[in-house]
C-alpha cells in the first residue's frame, strides 16, 4: 500500500524557515516524480513544486521560487521542502504528492497519483 | 504559462441529475488532464487521468471526455457522496496548474 506521511509542520513568524519531510512507503520512491501541493484555508490547489526521481530535476511555481527548494533522498525513501523566508502568504496545508508513471509519462511526470494527509504551515507573528 | 478555465465554480444539483464541469485550456495540452473530487478537510481524490481514464475504485457515474482544449466531467446521475468540490489539472507544461474548482452543492 502507497503512504506518504508528512511532518515538520507548525507555526512559524513571518520570514523564518520551516523544513517539510514526507515518508514514503509501499512503492519504488527512486521510480517517481514527486511533487508538493499546497492549499491555503478555503482556498484551491496550488502545485509548489516538484523533483525528478533522481533529483536532476526540480520545477517551482513563480511565487516560491528562490525561496523554497525541494529535496530527495532516495535511499531513506523521504522527500523535503525547504521553505525560507516565508509570508503569511505561504499558509496553507501542504500536501506530498506521487506523481504518476505509466508509459511515456515517467520521464516528464503524470499527473498526482497518491496524496499524503498534509501537514499545516501557519505563518504568523 | 497554460490558464485553466473551470466552469461554473459552484453549482446546485440534486440527487439523480445529470451533471458536467467543464475546464478550458489556454493552449493544447494533449490528454493532460485529470479530474479530482475534495470533501471538506479531507485530502484530493483522484477521479480521472489522461482526460478520460477512471481511476480504479471511482464509480462508472464519473467519466471524462476531451474536446480540442475543452475537457469535460460528466456525473451521470448524481449520489450524495458526491456533493463535494471538484478541480481540473493540467500536467503538460510548467507551471502545473489547477483549475479554480466547482464547488457542486444540494
Amino acid at each position: 500500500e502507497v503512504q506518504l506521511v508528512e511532518s515538520g509542520g507548525g507555526l512559524v513568524q513571518p520570514g523564518g524557515s520551516l523544513r517539510l519531510s514526507c515518508a514514503a512507503s509501499g512503492f519504488n520512491f527512486g521510480s517517481y516524480w514527486m511533487a508538493w501541493v499546497r492549499q491555503a484555508p478555503g482556498k484551491g490547489l496550488e502545485w509548489v513544486g516538484n523533483i525528478k526521481q533522481d533529483g536532476s530535476e526540480e520545477h517551482y511555481v513563480a511565487s516560491v521560487r528562490g525561496r523554497f527548494t525541494i529535496s530527495r533522498d532516495n535511499a531513506k525513501n523521504s522527500l523535503y521542502l525547504q521553505m525560507n523566508s516565508l509570508s503569511a502568504e505561504d499558509t496553507a496545508v501542504y500536501y506530498c504528492v506521487r506523481r504518476y508513471c505509466g508509459g511515456s509519462t515517467c520521464d516528464s511526470g503524470g499527473d498526482f497519483e497518491y496524496w499524503g494527509q498534509g501537514t499545516l504551515v501557519s505563518v504568523s507573528s | 504559462d497554460i490558464q485553466m478555465t473551470q466552469s461554473p465554480s459552484a453549482m446546485s444539483a440534486s440527487v439523480g441529475d445529470r451533471v458536467t464541469i467543464t475546464c478550458r485550456a489556454s493552449q493544447g495540452i494533449n490528454n493532460h488532464l485529470a479530474w479530482f473530487q475534495q470533501k471538506p478537510g479531507k485530502v484530493p481524490k483522484r477521479l480521472i487521468y489522461s482526460s478520460s481514464s477512471l481511476q480504479s475504485g471511482v464509480p462508472s457515474r464519473f467519466s471524462g471526455s476531451r474536446s480540442g482544449t475543452e475537457f469535460t466531467l460528466t456525473i451521470s446521475s448524481l449520489q450524495l457522496e458526491d456533493f463535494a468540490t471538484y478541480y481540473c489539472l493540467q500536467h503538460d507544461g510548467y507551471p502545473i496548474t489547477f483549475g479554480q474548482g466547482t464547488r457542486l452543492e444540494i
